[in-house]
């Protein structure tokens, strides 16, 4: 039982580059979760998926795509990367009306030079 | 939307003293309030949560009490001990009706606890 899982743990883009953000959980949670943190600003939502094939943005969803690919995954595309988009990605899983508890993978450390 | 302020930003004690972190929340029809715990470089890990029909919550060192009135809940760490250095998030759930299990986070408390 693995919980939530992210993939890669770290990447370095330049300006204008693409990439997707993989995250996966293995606890059979409908919703999902996707934040960004930095510093001084805690974690802010940036989409979110309450089940397969539904998603909702957070808080900061200018620049992101998502895709609930199954009940399982939940990945995260930035279409053309700038700076200000450096950041650390936490994926997220719960299951609400059970325990409402959010858990989080380990993060992915994003440089956008 | 819900609105989530926390302080301090940044707390040291001595080994064995208490510690106390205070959040407020905006939004009355919020039920569920976690405090995770997250480490240097780790993923951020639920501690303990309360929910709105209770007015505190303790689990061995730990406490959270809630006052829905004031629209506050705190963090109570006792005898706390070198390995409670971390950053603490407070958070609250939404209110809106249709998005009850997003969570709203605060900015987090650095605490160091000092040998």
């Amino acid at each position: 039982n693995a919980g939530v899982t992210q993939t890669p743990k770290f990447q370095v883009l330049k300006t204008g580059q693409s990439m997707t953000l993989q995250c996966a959980q293995d606890m059979n949670h409908n919703s999902m979760y996707w934040y960004r943190q930095d510093p001084g600003m805690g974690l802010r939502l940036i989409y979110y998926s309450a089940s397969e094939g539904t998603t909702d943005k957070g808080e900061v969803p200018n620049g992101y795509n998502v895709s609930r690919l199954n009940k399982r995954e939940f990945s995260l595309r930035l279409e053309s990367a700038a700076p200000s988009q450096t950041s650390v990605y936490f994926c997220a899983s719960s299951e609400p009306g059970y325990t409402d508890t959010q858990y989080f993978g380990p993060g992915t450390r994003l440089t956008v030079l | 939307g819900e609105n989530v302020e926390q302080h301090p930003s940044t707390l040291s004690v001595q080994e064995g003293d208490s510690a106390v972190i205070k959040c407020t929340y905006s939004d009355s029809a919020s039920n569920y309030f976690p405090w995770y715990k997250q480490e240097l470089g780790k993923r951020p890990q639920l501690i303990i949560d309360i929910r709105s029909n209770v007015g505190e919550k303790k689990d061995q060192r730990i406490a959270v009490t809630l006052n829905k009135t004031a629209k506050h809940f705190s963090l109570h760490i006792t005898e706390t001990q070198p390995e409670d250095s971390a950053v603490y998030f407070c958070a609250a759930s939404s209110g809106a009706p249709h998005d009850t299990d997003k969570l709203i986070f605060g900015t987090g408390t650095r605490l160091q606890v000092f040998p």
